[in-house]
């Protein structure tokens, strides 16, 4: 079935670091989304990639679709506390398909 | 607009026992999934229905995990009898027919003792 790998698994940061994590897959997907977790709740989507190449922004929060389909990447600028928290991507082939989720980087930042 | 409503929020039971989880999607999400993530993972997808039928069940342990959205809107997810490797959280999605943007509830977390 289809696989995605999640990395890095954590990081440790300093408030006000810049942060990158990527998200591979082992087929292609049509349709990519970031999701934050806090603790004891679910997942909350962040941004939504429709199309391979686009790059789209959510605040300090820029996520890509890669040109292959088969990546993406969210990058986070100038962190604060309040990004802590479990950060995933999940693909979708089309609208009908399952929605798949990588493993989960786990984000801890210091102040 | 009210989001997903999952019900109970937590749920300890002890092995070989039954459990039922209900889910409220989002008024007018045909799509609805049913997740288990375990401590430290990412969420599983165990089914997902579209309107009251089963479009994936394929990670679904029918010998013991059930569901049902009988009428297309709101869903249970039942375990019997429960086993220790079932303590997860079970969140519940929706989305809206030909749409690709999931939304959570909060989820169940399950303790299995």
């Amino acid at each position: 079935g289809q696989q995605l790998n999640q990395s890095p698994q954590s990081m440790f940061i300093q408030e006000g670091e810049d942060v990158s994590m990527n998200c591979t897959s082992s087929s292609i997907f049509n349709t990519w989304l970031w999701y934050k977790q806090d603790p004891g709740e679910g997942p909350v989507l962040l941004i939504a990639l429709y199309k391979a190449g686009e790059l789209t922004s959510n605040g300090r929060l820029t996520a890509q679709f890669g040109i292959t389909r088969k990546d993406s990447f969210l990058n986070i600028s100038a962190s604060i506390p309040s990004d802590v928290g479990i950060y995933f991507c999940a693909g979708l082939f089309d609208s009908g398909s399952r929605l798949t989720f990588g493993e989960g980087t786990q984000l801890t930042v210091n102040p | 607009e009210a989001g997903v409503a999952q019900s109970p929020r937590y749920k300890i039971i002890e092995k070989r026992q039954s459990v039922a989880f209900w889910c409220n999607p989002i008024s007018g999400h045909a799509t609805l999934y049913w997740y288990q993530q375990i401590l430290g993972q990412g969420p599983k997808l165990l089914i997902q229905f579209q309107n009251n039928g089963v479009v994936d069940d394929s990670q679904l342990p029918k010998d013991r995990f059930s569901a049902e959205r009988l009428k297309g809107v709101d869903s249970t997810l039942k375990i019997q009898p429960a086993k220790l490797e079932d303590s997860a959280v079970y969140l519940c999605a929706s989305r809206i027919s030909g749409g690709t943007e999931a939304f959570f509830g909060q989820g169940t977390r399950l303790t299995v003792v």
